[in-house]
């Protein structure tokens, strides 16, 4: 299986907001509404911050915002705070029943 | 607390093999299907494997035939076999927990409990 497309980096000011996004195919993202987004420090396990493409788990601010569109997936970080700097992965489910991830995008608060 | 806590890692040959655990507390564990999840240095998050609740198991292709997950559900411990290791096995290895206590399969990926992670290196 393919790993998703994501852009290698992405910056943005304190209070702004960002976008990034995850591109699959028809056989993963743009299949299924089943993507998930993870936010992870480094030297540290990752944290999920979206589930089921929109879905926050208990705990996730709600500045943490997913949506689709075909066989891309964003995420939305508004009001950037210092603390958002770190790497961020996609994940989806694929036709194959197996998972896959995105390659990572690193976001710098500016 | 909920926990994941893998063991097992080190220094292996290449073509040789390892053993790795991962002790789960604080869920009930028999509820979630559990994955392994690797990190080579410098890398990405790659997903290697997934073991349902009724023990279905999955593997991603780079894996396929060389590892196998297992899990005792009686001792709350998930493991991972590798076999015919090679330098591209080189990683930290991460467990997580399937966020939903569910046998749907595509929810199998969304992982909120991840542990600290084993490093596994593969080296002469």
């Amino acid at each position: 299986q393919s790993a998703l497309t994501q852009d290698a980096s992405v910056s943005g000011s304190r209070g702004q907001s960002i976008t990034m996004s995850c591109t699959g195919t028809s056989s993963d993202v743009g299949g299924y509404d089943y993507v998930s987004w993870y936010q992870q420090y480094p030297g540290k396990a990752p944290k999920v911050l979206i589930y089921d493409v929109s879905k926050r788990p208990s705990g996730i601010s709600n500045r943490f915002s997913g949506s689709k569109s075909g066989n891309t997936a964003s995420l939305t970080i508004s009001g950037l705070q210092a603390e958002d700097e770190a790497t961020y992965y996609c994940s989806s489910y694929t036709r194959s029943g197996l998972g896959v991830f995105g390659g990572g995008t690193r976001l710098t608060v500016l | 607390d909920v926990q994941l806590l893998e063991s097992g890692g080190g220094l292996v040959q290449p073509g040789g093999s390892l053993r790795l655990s991962c002790a789960a507390s604080g869920f009930t564990f028999n509820n979630f299907a559990m994955n392994w999840v690797r990190q080579a240095p410098g890398k990405g998050l790659e997903w290697v494997s997934a073991i349902g609740r009724s023990g279905g198991t999955y593997y991603a292709d780079s894996v396929q035939g060389r590892f196998t997950i297992s899990r005792d559900d009686i001792r709350n411990t998930l493991f991972l076999e590798m076999n015919s290791l090679s330098a591209e096995d080189t990683a930290v290895y991460y467990c997580a927990k399937a966020l939903l206590p569910t046998a749907w399969v595509p929810n199998y990926y969304s992982m909120d409990i991840w542990g600290e992670g084993t490093t596994v290196t593969v080296s002469s």
